[in-house]
């Protein structure tokens, strides 16, 4: 089965300094990754995704993340926070034998001034 | 934007009744999706359909049913709302996983109910 983890529930940088949002993942096969962005009282909207191709993946809005096969990890960057940033962030994984996507619990980024 | 509308986008009502929330895409997209999010859980699938009168279950399904009459239209039930589906329901269409399309998930805007 696979599984998404996210630790911690809450991120909080200073605006300007980098994000870094961690992703670790369990598939029995090679995945896709996703991560998700949702604003308040809005939905969620795609980021980025890993799709096999090249393991670095740059995003909308200066977002970046590496696939690490090795570290079973797709964290999330960012080298510079805007207070535009803040909003919480999720982690998925799929696998093509039912195209279902898997959450993680998800990561709450605040930016302070 | 994908066109997915979900209705209603609010809505309070009282243990024991009925609630059905629609979700309506423009997208002609084959799969629909209905999850909840609360805090500290995520998003978790309830049901999900890949056509036309085929649906099936997710993980947290108890207590919630749904229909798939029309590619546009996916309907989701709560026969006697409890109190514990005091939640923000969303829906979400994508495209089967191939060689042209990564199965990647749109979503709508969110559907949310209290249960008093």
């Amino acid at each position: 089965a696979q599984s998404v983890t996210q630790l911690g529930s809450h991120v909080s940088v200073s605006e300007g300094a980098l994000v870094l949002l961690r992703c670790n993942y369990s598939s029995s096969v090679p995945p896709y990754l996703f991560w998700y962005v949702q604003y308040p009282n809005q939905g969620l909207q795609l980021l980025l995704k890993y799709t096999s191709a090249a393991t670095l993946v740059k995003g909308i809005n200066g977002f970046e993340a590496e696939f690490k096969k090795s570290e079973t990890s797709f964290h999330l960057t960012k080298p510079s926070a805007h207070m535009s940033d803040a909003a919480e962030y999720f982690c998925a994984v799929l696998t093509g034998a039912n195209s279902k996507l898997t959450f993680g619990k998800g990561i709450t980024l605040s930016v302070r001034p | 934007d994908a066109g997915i509308t979900q209705s209603p986008r609010h809505k309070v009502t009282e243990t024991g009744t009925p609630v059905t929330l629609r979700c309506h895409q423009t997208e002609n997209h084959r799969y629909m999706y209905w999850y909840r999010q609360d805090p500290g859980h995520g998003l978790r699938l309830i049901h999900y359909s890949y056509g036309v009168k085929d649906t099936d279950k997710g993980e947290v399904s108890d207590g919630y049913s749904v229909s798939r009459s029309k590619t546009e239209d996916f309907l989701l039930t709560l026969e006697s709302a409890t109190s514990s589906q005091t939640s923000v329901y969303f829906c979400a269409i994508s495209e089967p996983w191939t060689s042209e399309s990564t199965g990647e998930l749109f979503f709508g805007e969110g559907s949310r109910l209290t249960v008093l």
